[in-house]
């Protein structure tokens, strides 16, 4: 049972355009999300963060936004650039980090010239 | 700041074997949680210790075991390798249980 889903497993988008990646949960003990951007042959390297008593949460170009009610968590990335191709992972936490991460299976990001 | 360091890179080993991974987290950082990554499964928590002591573990068999030393240095060991157990072993270390963790580059185990 998968608790945390990304639907797209791939996104292309135009160099300078916006990026949105999507992150669906089911888990609603989840208090603390995640984003990681991951290159072939290198760890997850983190992106940015919310806590679930914040909708919104901005860091340079990357800005993720929280909806509660839906459960539904999204990564913008304005304005996209090339260094940004890479697979983006979703990632949520219950408060106690009782279970680790848990991650999504990731959506891997094409930014074209 | 040096980063989290996970030796060895790459190993190759055969069904029946045991294999010990290393990880040396961030300077400080006294959480070290490992994960494995397979192309089926993606992403999954196997354990976390906390000031040497394991403090939670994932859906992974016995076979699967880990430790932390004083230093907050930690190892996994996985016992009767099977093919299934090929994946990339990814070691993250945070400074408090819940803070967002810093992975290292990963260990790259093939079962062959």
């Amino acid at each position: 049972d998968q608790q945390v889903k990304q639907n797209s497993p791939s996104l292309s988008v135009q160099e300078g355009r916006i990026s949105i990646l999507n992150c669906d949960y089911t888990n609603s003990m989840f208090d603390y999300f995640l984003w990681y951007k991951k290159y072939p042959a290198e760890g997850p390297t983190f992106l940015i963060s919310i806590s679930s008593i914040k909708d919104k949460n901005e860091d340079g170009r990357f800005t993720v936004f929280l909806n509660k009610s839906a459960k539904h968590l999204s990564l913008h990335i304005v304005p996209s650039q090339p260094g940004d191709s890479a697979v983006y992972f979703c990632a949520a936490v219950e408060g106690g980090g009782a279970d680790g991460l848990t991650f999504g299976k990731g959506t891997h990001l094409i930014i074209q010239p | 700041k040096a980063g989290v360091t996970q030796t060895p890179r790459y190993l190759i080993k055969t069904r029946g074997q045991q294999v010990t991974l290393s990880c040396s987290p961030i300077s400080g950082h006294r959480s070290v949680s490992w994960y494995q990554q397979t192309p089926g499964q993606g992403l999954q928590f196997l354990f976390e210790y906390f000031s040497e002591t394991q403090r939670n573990k994932g859906n992974f068999p016995g076979r699967f075991s880990g430790r932390q030393f004083s230093n907050s240095r930690s190892e996994m060991n996985v016992s009767t390798l099977e093919l299934g157990d090929s994946a990339l072993y990814l070691c993250a270390s945070s400074l408090v249980q819940t803070g967002i963790q810093y992975f290292g580059a990963g260990t790259r185990l093939s079962v062959l």
